[in-house]
């Protein structure tokens, strides 16, 4: 069964420092992962997906994040933290229909 | 274009009553899932929908819950005789259908309906 782990439900970081949300995936072939954050009281947005094209995948807002099949990981980077950064993130994998999501990691970016 | 539209934003009951919320969908988009946040909790998947299919209610807690959902149109989450553990924030997502070999098309979420059972 496929499943995707995210290892911190918290992270802080200072503005202006990299950003590490890491993740980590389960799957018996190859997975589409997908990030996305969220901000308070609003839905989803996708940050970037993985679809076994280039495995380091570039999103919005300055996000990348690599696909490492030898570490089963799914690392979400950001070179330099900035404030509106502050909200929840979720790695996520889909199968053949369903999407699949991880408990999500807070990140909290200090002044 | 117009994203997932959920209505209403918030609704606050009491124990024991019925409720009903509404997703409308991105139109074209054929798959539409929801989900339920509880506070400070991850996604859990309630039930998927796909055109005219047999919906995948796999995820659905109780048989309180329901959903409908006519064609590729609009869909309404059911909750019967709320209780309090039913306190979330639900959410709607729709994307395309994914073809077989085909790219993986991503979710779009609705900002939600927050739920508050007293």
């Amino acid at each position: 069964a496929q499943s995707v782990t995210q290892l911190d439900s918290h992270v802080s970081v200072s503005e202006g420092t990299p950003v590490l949300l890491r993740c980590n995936y389960s799957s018996s072939y190859s997975p589409s992962l997908f990030w996305y954050v969220q901000h308070p009281n609003k839905g989803l947005q996708l940050l970037l997906k993985y679809t076994s094209a280039a495995t380091l995948v570039k999103g919005i807002n300055g996000f990348e994040a690599e696909f490492k099949k030898s570490e089963t990981s799914f690392h979400l980077t950001k070179p330099s933290a900035h404030m509106s950064d502050a909200a929840e993130y979720f790695c996520g994998t889909s199968g053949t229909y369903k999407y699949i999501f991880g408990t999500g990691t807070r990140l909290k970016v200090l002044a | 274009g117009a994203g997932v539209s959920q209505s209403p934003s918030n609704k606050v009951t009491e124990k024991g009553k019925d409720v009903e919320l509404r997703c409308d969908p991105i139109s074209g988009h054929t798959a539409l899932y929801w989900y339920r946040q509880r506070l400070g909790q991850g996604l859990e998947f309630l039930i998927y929908f796909q055109g005219n299919s047999a919906p995948d209610k796999s995820g659905l807690p109780s048989d309180r819950f329901s959903a409908e959902r006519t064609g590729e149109s609009v869909s309404t989450l059911t909750i019967q005789r709320t209780q309090q553990e039913d306190s979330a924030v639900y959410l709607c997502a729709s994307s395309h259908s994914r073809r077989a070999g085909g790219l993986i098309s991503p979710l779009h979420f609705g900002n939600g309906t927050r739920l508050t059972v007293t």
